[in-house]
């Protein structure tokens, strides 16, 4: 079963850049797929940020595309995210998952996370 | 981007009923949709996907239908371990990916 592991800062401050690391676990992340990063807050529910696939193919949602970069570390078997000039729009529940499918451009997700929560204040 | 509308957003039902839920693309998506089912505090569960397929494991009371801009979700009847909020998701090569807002099944 391949298993995914959130890490990062629980808090950070406006205008800092927030980091994220995916683990993953009992999958190669350059094997193949797509690995992606979505969030969720309770006013705009789910939102999907950005997916990577082992190679170099990223895609990054129009609404942070000049915020956030993607980066895959196959050495250590994880990907991450990075957010920069953060607000509390920010504010949420993180996720990192592994596709299931894709059409030529957007993924379904099928292995999740736990989420990790990521609070922006000051 | 292409909005997703569902509806209800919340739905009262009881142990053996029959609960459709819609989703509604602002465009056409072909059959480029995703059903997940989401519990608190938990990460979605990938439930259906292309609109009609379920995904391995998935009891076969859940069923998806749909294409172009209209969808539904079917729990032919209702158990208890249903009660939860669910999502669709578009993944249209048109545009990037987009959830709907959410219904959530309650007693």
């Amino acid at each position: 079963q391949v298993q995914l592991q959130e890490s990062g800062p629980g808090l950070v401050r406006p205008s800092e850049t927030l980091s994220l690391t995916c683990s993953v676990s009992n999958y190669s992340v350059s094997s193949g797929f797509y690995w992606g990063w979505i969030r969720q807050t309770p006013g705009k529910g789910l939102e999907y940020i950005a997916m990577i696939y082992y190679g170099g193919n990223t895609d990054i949602s129009p609404s942070v595309k000049d915020r956030v970069s993607i980066s895959v570390d196959a050495s250590k078997n994880q990907f991450s995210l990075t957010l920069t000039s953060v607000t509390a729009a920010d504010t949420a529940v993180y996720y990192c998952a592994r596709a299931r499918g894709c059409s030529s451009r957007s993924c379904y997700w099928y292995f999740w996370g736990q989420g990790t929560l990521v609070t922006v204040s000051s | 981007d292409i909005q997703m509308t569902q509806s209800p957003s919340t739905l009262s039902a009881s142990v053996g009923d029959r609960v459709t839920i819609t989703c509604r693309a602002s465009q056409s998506i072909s059959g480029w949709l995703a059903w997940y089912q989401q519990k608190p505090g938990k990460a979605p569960n990938l439930l259906i996907y292309d609109a009609s397929y379920l995904e391995t494991g998935v009891p076969s009371r859940f069923s998806g239908s749909g294409s172009g801009t209209d969808f539904s979700l079917t729990i032919s009847s209702l158990q208890p371990d249903d009660f939860a909020t669910y999502y669709c998701q578009h993944y249209s090569s048109y545009s990037p990916s987009t959830f709907g807002q959410g219904t959530k099944v309650e007693i």
